[in-house]
């Protein structure tokens, strides 16, 4: 079993659509947990970042974090085609400690 | 405000030929480094790790070795490419402590 699953996609939306992105984990020590996008032929960037249980907002992006069911998930509101990328999901028991990252969804947002 | 940089942007190397990535962080000091490699549709495998200057943490036995010889640049080499060896190679970069990394821009390399 990996340590982080997430569903590859890809998930292929309507502009305007919310968009749903979640990963599961197996390992309770994680504390750290993040979102990255990555565009074709580009490095990831780091777009929401959460330490352990609650939600947080950053405009159009939620991202939600239940450590009782190991899930993590992050909501687009009114999805773009400038939106259209790969998210990776990451996680971290923190202190220097790797990050462990999902496989990455693939997300299409078609106008 | 911090940078890394990575270079080259795309790379075609022979079977058999030598190789070597550069990787450079400004504007920080003692960062924790990494490279990772992104197989054409999968996740990031992590390759090596340092978190000071000659201090070296390799994660895969494979054809590849990494070095830093100063406190911002990590260096990923070869002796001799495989076919497998081809991929996207990205560079990063933290000294939060708290796990969030920052990326390079990637280096596209295949093999033939």
């Amino acid at each position: 079993q990996k340590e982080v699953e997430q569903d590859p996609g890809p998930l292929s939306v309507p502009e305007g659509a919310i968009v749903s992105l979640n990963c599961t984990y197996s390992n309770s020590a994680f504390q750290y947990f993040m979102w990255y996008r990555q565009y074709s032929r580009k490095g990831p960037e780091l777009l929401m970042y959460t330490y352990s249980s609650g939600n947080k907002e950053d405009g159009r992006f939620t991202a939600q974090v239940d450590k009782s069911s190991k899930y993590i998930s992050l909501f687009i509101r009114d999805s773009q085609p400038s939106d259209s990328a790969t998210y990776l999901c990451a996680m971290s028991t923190g202190g220097y400690n790797k990050l462990i990252f999902g496989a990455g969804t693939r997300l299409a947002v078609h106008p | 405000s911090q940078t890394i940089h990575q270079w080259p942007a795309t790379l075609v190397q022979p079977v058999g030929s030598p190789l070597s990535l550069e990787c450079t962080v400004e504007g920080t000091s003692n960062p924790n480094l990494y490279w990772y490699r992104q197989a054409a549709g999968r996740g990031l495998q992590l390759l090596f790790y340092s978190v000071g200057i000659g201090q070296i943490s390799s994660e895969v036995p494979q054809n590849l070795s990494a070095s830093r010889p100063q406190d911002r640049q990590f260096i990923l080499s070869s002796k001799k490419l495989l076919l497998s060896d081809s991929g996207f190679y990205l560079c990063a970069w933290t000294n939060t402590g708290e796990g969030g990394y920052t990326f390079g821009s990637g280096t596209r390399l295949t093999v033939v």
